[in-house]
């Protein structure tokens, strides 16, 4: 089966901290995606990976950044972060070209920016 | 982009009654998925369904691809059947995210 972790399943953050989540596959999918989840707008693409090194923005990019540095892990960060941030974040990972695979989550992060 | 509606948005079900969920899309897609988020935000993958019919136990789905639709069936529900039901599709070509429907909120009663 495949298995997708998060580091976090809760996380509480002060405005402006830096923030580094973690999700890591082991399955040796080529795609990687961050999503955040929040009431009354379901799920948005944040930022997807297909392969090692390489990123390309979703639909809400803006205010973070990610990296890939290994096929297995892919990071999500918040450079400062914001109140407006605060969501539950999912990360997924999936085989074949990006979008046309089966896609896998993880357990999610639930993250408060106070 | 694609447009991805669900309905009925919410459903209340008594424990044993059936229930048919469905997904429209407005353009053509590659990949079709059913997911069921549990209470504690846990996406689990009920069908991978670009086309045709898959069962799993009491759930079966079909998409209809042709006519831009997918069906979500769910039979003697249980009250762990609750939770909100999501589809997501991917249009055809390239690097196409993945988009995801609002979701059906789904709660079954004892």
């Amino acid at each position: 089966d495949v298995k997708v972790t998060q580091s976090s399943r809760y996380l509480v953050k002060r405005t402006g901290e830096k923030v580094f989540l973690e999700c890591v596959q082991d399955m040796d999918h080529e795609n990687m995606f961050w999503y955040r989840q929040d009431p009354g707008l379901g799920l948005r693409l944040i930022y997807f990976s297909y392969d090692v090194k390489m990123k390309e923005k979703g639909d809400i990019p803006e205010g973070y950044s990610v990296s890939r540095e290994k096929k297995e892990r892919f990071s999500l960060i918040l450079e400062s972060a914001s109140t407006n941030q605060t969501s539950m974040y999912l990360c997924a990972s999936s085989l074949g070209l990006a979008g046309q695979g089966e896609q896998f989550f993880g357990p999610g992060t639930r993250l408060t920016v106070l | 982009g694609i447009q991805v509606e669900q309905s009925p948005p919410d459903l209340i079900l008594q424990e044993g009654a059936n229930s048919t969920l469905r997904c429209n899309f407005s353009d053509s897609v590659n990949n079709l998925q059913w997911f069921h988020q549990n209470p504690w935000g846990q996406l689990i993958n009920l069908f991978y369904i670009p086309s045709g019919t898959k069962q799993n136990g009491r759930l079966s789905a079909t998409t209809v691809a042709t006519e831009r639709y997918s069906l979500l069936y769910i039979s003697s529900s249980q009250t762990t059947d609750s939770g909100v039901y999501f589809c997501a599709v991917a249009q055809r070509g390239g690097y196409q995210k993945v988009t995801f429907g609002t979701g059906t909120k789904l709660q079954v009663i004892p």
